[in-house]
């Protein structure tokens, strides 16, 4: 079993709905939890990261973390057609080096 | 200039090996390596912190890698096979520690065993 588990979707959305994503982990040693983004063919990239519980918000995303419940969210508002991506849940203990990812969940935005 | 890896692709036959290059971002010291498969996804193989092995994921030894001094790294596979197609995936921050640092990922190189 993965350490952290999340709904590989596809995930599909018209233009301007919310996506919610949603992300739990097993290992309680995790200290920081990251959202990647990755296009087809592409690198991930950091979207969001956080280390304590509660919401966090950069523009259009809102990730929460809960520690109680070793649960993660990210929220996308007024989605678009550039958020069409796989989205990936990491959590690490102490080191950007022991990243453990999640499958991914691939959200589709239509128009 | 971001991180940057060579070559984009690769074709190799079963029981060669192969090397794979990546360049991370000027100044940064901790290059890490990742692969990626549709069935086991993101896969954490090890991370290289001035030219020392610091952490090392659950691959076998076939897999190996080095970082240089200009903190250039290298991955080396070695008697591949069919199940180490993937795409290889490198990533460079400044210290490696989450504390107010960022990772950065390479676009990747695809290999492709026949």
């Amino acid at each position: 079993q993965k350490e952290v588990e999340q709904d590989p979707g596809p995930l599909s959305v018209p233009e301007g709905a919310i996506v919610s994503l949603n992300c739990t982990y097993s290992n309680s040693a995790f200290q920081y939890f990251m959202w990647y983004r990755q296009y087809s063919r592409k690198g991930p990239e950091l979207l969001m990261y956080t280390y304590s519980s509660g919401n966090k918000e950069d523009g259009r995303f809102t990730a929460q973390l809960n520690r109680a419940s070793q649960y993660i969210s990210l929220l996308i508002r007024d989605s678009k057609l550039s958020d069409s991506a796989t989205y990936l849940c990491v959590s690490t203990t102490d080191s950007w080096g022991k990243l453990q990812f999640g499958a991914g969940t691939q959200v589709v935005v239509t128009p | 200039t971001g991180v940057t890896q060579s070559p984009t692709h690769l074709i190799k036959t079963r029981g060669q090996q192969v090397t794979l290059s990546c360049s991370p971002i000027s100044g940064h010291r901790s290059v890490s390596w990742y692969q990626q498969t549709p069935g086991q996804g993101l896969q954490f193989l090890f991370e290289y912190f001035s030219e020392t092995q610091r952490n090392k994921g659950n691959f076998p030894g076939r897999f190996s890698g080095r970082q240089f001094s200009n903190s250039r790294s290298e991955m080396n596979v070695s008697t591949l096979e069919l199940g180490d197609s993937a795409l290889y995936l490198c990533a460079s921050t400044a210290s490696g520690s989450p504390k107010g640092d960022e990772q950065f990922f390479g676009p990747g190189t695809r290999l492709t065993v026949l």
